[in-house]
């Protein structure tokens, strides 16, 4: 079983629709989580960190569920500039603080 | 502009013959890594370093070396490179990766034929 686990989509939605992505991890002692964006050809950027209070930025929102081991990212308003591919991200306890376990990532393609 | 810059972004290469990419960083980030990149396998970890002079192996190091004389470059090299590590490769860094994550450079698209 893969420590990240993502549907790899792609998930095709017209603009102004909501999308979710979820996320499962499967080492239940990991301590942090991120989602990073990555258009085609170019490096990841971190877009959000996921507290355990879920968390929001602007049309962006961010939910953990360690209990069932999962992360979302929740999308209001999509716009054809969030056509991209979502990576969700885990740092593993087991693994120590400076790992990084990448999921390989949703695509969205965003239509007008 | 804070950044980390790798060298070449594309690179095409004959089997064996050794190459080195080279990955800068100027925010006096102590933590550098290298990843690869595969369709349908994500990012994985090659090697990382916590410091000059400290480095270890990631989840796939076979085939890799690494060297961190100074904080800002963290270069990788294949010394008999073998079709199978065609890839895209990213240099990132950070303070400290699980709180902060990390910034990646923009990539080196590697062939070797």
């Amino acid at each position: 079983r893969k420590e990240v686990e993502q549907d790899p989509g792609p998930f095709n939605v017209p603009e102004g629709a909501t999308v979710a992505f979820n996320c499962t991890y499967s080492n239940s002692a990991s301590q942090s989580f991120f989602w990073y964006r990555q258009d085609c050809r170019k490096e990841p950027k971190l877009l959000m960190s996921v507290y355990s209070s879920g968390n929001e930025d602007g049309r962006f929102t961010a939910q953990l569920n360690r209990a069932s081991q999962y992360i979302s990212l929740l999308i209001r308003d999509s716009k054809l500039s969030d056509s991209a591919t979502y990576l969700c991200v885990v740092t593993p306890f087991s693994g120590g603080y400076n790992k990084l376990i990448f999921g390989a990532g949703t695509r969205l393609a965003v239509h007008p | 502009e804070a950044q980390v810059t790798q060298n070449p972004r594309y690179l095409i290469t004959v089997t064996g013959k050794k190459l080195t990419v080279t990955c800068s960083q100027n925010m006096n980030h102590e933590y550098m890594s290298w990843y690869r990149q595969d369709p349908g396998l994500g990012l994985r970890q090659i090697y990382y370093s916590m410091n000059v002079e400290v480095t270890d192996k990631g989840d796939v190091p076979e085939g890799y070396k690494v060297s961190r004389k100074e904080k800002r470059n963290f270069p990788l090299i294949l010394e008999s490179p073998s079709p199978n590590q065609t890839s895209l490769y990213f240099c990132a860094s950070s303070t400290i990766p699980g709180q902060s994550g990390y910034t990646f450079g923009s990539g080196t698209r590697l062939t070797v034929v």
